[in-house]
């Protein structure tokens, strides 16, 4: 099974600065990785998949990067709705696994 | 618009069996495969099983397997989650979410979710 590790845990940016959360998996992935958006009481909404590709009508502020082991979610000017957790997702290998969330809060 | 809608959960004894359903509307329900993502009380997200879109393939995670069964019904719309033998471990908000592409194969790339089921395992 492969490890996904979140780093930071918890990220506290103040609103309209960027914020960049990372995603290391344990075994290289390619550039199957997404990442997703949950607020509080609502399921995961796709926001990123192939490390880069913004999912349907995610704003360009939100970007992604990398390959293989190390990825990065970027998050430019942020919005009072963009504080939430967000959850990095591999889909190279059976089974699918995620990382452990890092709760962006506001600063 | 795509709608999953999951229903069925509830406070079951350990041990007991439960069984959660996805209803969906808004697309082409044989095109898709269906996954399972379950959610414990204030933890993250855990992959725990998907379906074909034609239901001929099924995978699981390991801490479920032998005891949740996923399948689904494409008459109507609907996927539907097995569990067996429940465990205090297995208490979470149950989503069905549906993968991206219209293969009816798997990407793996979960773009639509449901607002989720919560499913208590507790004597």
């Amino acid at each position: 099974e492969i490890v996904m590790t979140q780093s930071p845990a918890t990220l506290s940016v103040s609103p309209g600065e960027r914020a960049t959360l990372s995603c290391r998996t344990s075994q290289r992935v390619g550039s199957n990785l997404a990442w997703y958006q949950q607020t509080v009481g609502h399921g995961p909404r796709l926001l990123i998949y192939g490390a880069s590709t913004r999912a349907t009508g995610i704003p360009a502020r939100f970007s992604g990067s990398g390959s293989g082991t190390e990825f990065t979610l970027t998050i430019d000017s942020l919005q009072s709705e963009d504080f939430a957790v967000y959850y990095c997702q591999q889909y190279n290998n059976w089974p699918y696994t995620f990382g452990q969330g890092t709760k962006l809060e506001i600063k | 618009e795509v709608q999953l809608l999951e229903s069925g959960g509830g406070l079951v004894q350990p041990g007991g069996s439960l069984r959660v359903s996805c209803a969906a509307s808004g697309f082409t329900f044989s095109s898709y495969a269906i996954n399972w993502v379950r959610q414990a009380p204030g933890k993250g997200l855990e992959w725990v099983s998907a379906i074909s879109g034609g239901g001929t393939s099924v995978y699981y995670a390991d801490s479920v397997k032998g005891r949740f069964t996923i399948s689904r019904d494409n008459s109507k719309n609907t996927v539907f989650l097995q569990m067996n033998s429940l465990r205090a471990e297995d208490t979470a908000v149950y989503y069905c979410a549906r993968d991206l592409y219209a293969s009816g194969s798997y990407y793996g790339v979960l773009d639509y979710w449901g607002q989720g089921n919560l499913v208590t395992v507790s004597s």
